[in-house]
């Protein structure tokens, strides 16, 4: 199976602030990645497919680069609602797998 | 609206069965594979299994977790799809959601979750 490791698996930070949320894979994933962002409560919500192609509907803050094993997905401006937690999906090989998550705190 | 409605969650002794429906509309049903994710409380996510399309022969995948316990199937002229749990275990007790897999590449990933349904197992 293939091993999805994010980092960190918790941050605290500010509104305004740039977050980079970092996720690798044990072996190459091509960019067969996506990333969901999970509110309390709530059910995920997807951000991200394809590495790097933005959801329709989602704030053009949110963007997600890499390939291969090294993915990352970047807040650009942290706002009020993107306090949650987020989960890269590799769904390249069976069985599909899920980063550990990283909860964005309010600093 | 494209939804996805579960139902069947409840709590169940362990060595038990239950079996999850999932209701959907506003899109196509027949057209996708659905897949089951299953979370444990305050855990995170795991992927459960998969139920390709008519076109695809209905095949199924499933975790290694799962496997031999659990199955997966359809019913695309009610647009439902089901899971069948058996021989449940303590560490099965989650929210089950039904998601649709998207042609977002390779084997597709999920754009639409429904909301879940929650499964206990406990003595």
């Amino acid at each position: 199976d293939i091993q999805m490791t994010q980092s960190p698996s918790a941050m605290s930070a500010s509104v305004g602030d740039r977050v980079t949320i970092s996720c690798r894979a044990s072996q190459g994933i091509s960019n067969y990645l996506a990333w969901f962002q999970q509110k309390p409560g709530r059910v995920p919500k997807r951000l991200i497919y394809a590495a790097s192609s933005l959801q329709s509907g989602v704030p053009s803050r949110f963007s997600g680069s890499g390939s291969g094993t090294e993915f990352s997905l970047t807040i650009s401006s942290l706002q009020p609602e993107d306090f949650a937690t987020y989960y890269c999906l590799q769904y390249n090989n069976y069985p599909l797998t899920f980063g550990g998550g990283t909860k964005v705190e309010i600093k | 609206e494209v939804q996805l409605v579960e139902s069947g969650g409840g709590l169940v002794q362990p060595g038990g069965s239950l079996r999850l429906s999932c209701a959907a509309s506003g899109f196509t049903f027949s057209a996708h594979y659905m897949d089951w994710v299953r979370q444990a409380p305050g855990k995170g996510l795991e992927w459960v299994g998969r139920i390709r399309n008519k076109a695809n022969s209905y095949t199924t995948e499933y975790a290694a977790s799962v496997k031999g316990r659990f199955t997966i199937s359809r019913d695309d002229s009610r647009n439902s799809l089901y899971l069948q749990l058996n021989s449940l275990k303590t560490e099965d007790a989650a929210m089950y959601h039904c998601t649709r897999v998207d042609n977002s590449g390779s084997l597709g990933a999920f754009d639409i979750w429904g909301q879940g349904t929650m499964v206990t197992v406990s003595s």
